[in-house]
């Protein structure tokens, strides 16, 4: 089935590690991004990446790091350099290929990482 | 600026009223699209609808209706005869030339049986 798979759902990580959740796709989608979401809260732009071997900071990037090796994986690195990780982290992909009308976001379920 | 505002953090009603939930946004482009989307206890965002600022027709989805005003800068969602499955948190969205996504804060909709 095409869609986004992220993994782990749930991670547990001792201060001081860094932690790498993995993003999918095999929509062969262009954009990639990565999202924070806190309880009660909307969503806030950790990085995102319009091309293979490209990407970009968002609003709350400090701490974290990515890469886009593949077209298929966006991979996201919480180092322990991010002071308050434990948060919902969400991937999304959009197509450009159908051109701005047709686009829309698509998410996968999602890893909740927590800080023991 | 660039922005979307969902001003109700939280909604509750009562199953079978009917709600509605705000969404006003500022851009300075001319085209743009307006996104609703859904997230269910689960998670994962569900896409409800697309717009486009050239369109303001309403439109009307089974108990779902959106209604666009460009002269007010909003695109309001109302759910009719509301039902517990429906409590989620609802987002709203603007995307503008160049892919580039702004969200709301979403709003927290609940449904009591």
């Amino acid at each position: 089935d095409g869609g986004i798979t992220q993994s782990p759902k749930y991670l547990f990580r001792k201060e001081g590690q860094n932690v790498t959740l993995s993003c999918e796709q095999n929509l062969n989608h262009d954009a990639m991004y990565w999202y924070r979401q806190d309880p009660g809260q909307g969503l806030r732009l950790i990085y995102y990446s319009q091309i293979v071997n490209d990407f970009q900071k968002g609003d709350i990037a400090e701490g974290y790091s990515v890469s886009r090796e593949k077209k298929e994986s966006f991979p996201l690195t919480v180092t322990s350099a991010q002071k308050n990780p434990t948060a919902f982290y969400l991937c999304a992909t959009m197509p450009h290929d159908r051109g701005l009308m047709n686009t829309e976001a698509f998410f996968g379920q999602g890893t909740r990482l927590t800080v023991v | 600026a660039q922005k979307v505002t969902q001003a109700q953090t939280e909604i509750s009603v009562v199953e079978k009223e009917d709600v509605t939930l705000d969404c006003v946004y500022e851009t300075r482009d001319t085209t743009y699209y307006l996104f609703w989307y859904k997230q269910p206890p689960s998670g994962e965002l569900v896409f409800l609808i697309r717009r486009n600022s050239f369109d303001e027709q309403n439109e009307i989805s089974g108990r779902y209706s959106w209604n666009f005003q460009k002269s007010t800068s909003s695109f309001n969602f109302t759910i009719t005869a509301s039902q517990v499955v429906d409590s989620a948190v609802y987002f709203c969205a603007l995307i503008l030339p160049g892919y580039q996504l702004i969200w709301g804060a979403g709003t927290k909709l609940i449904i009591k049986p």
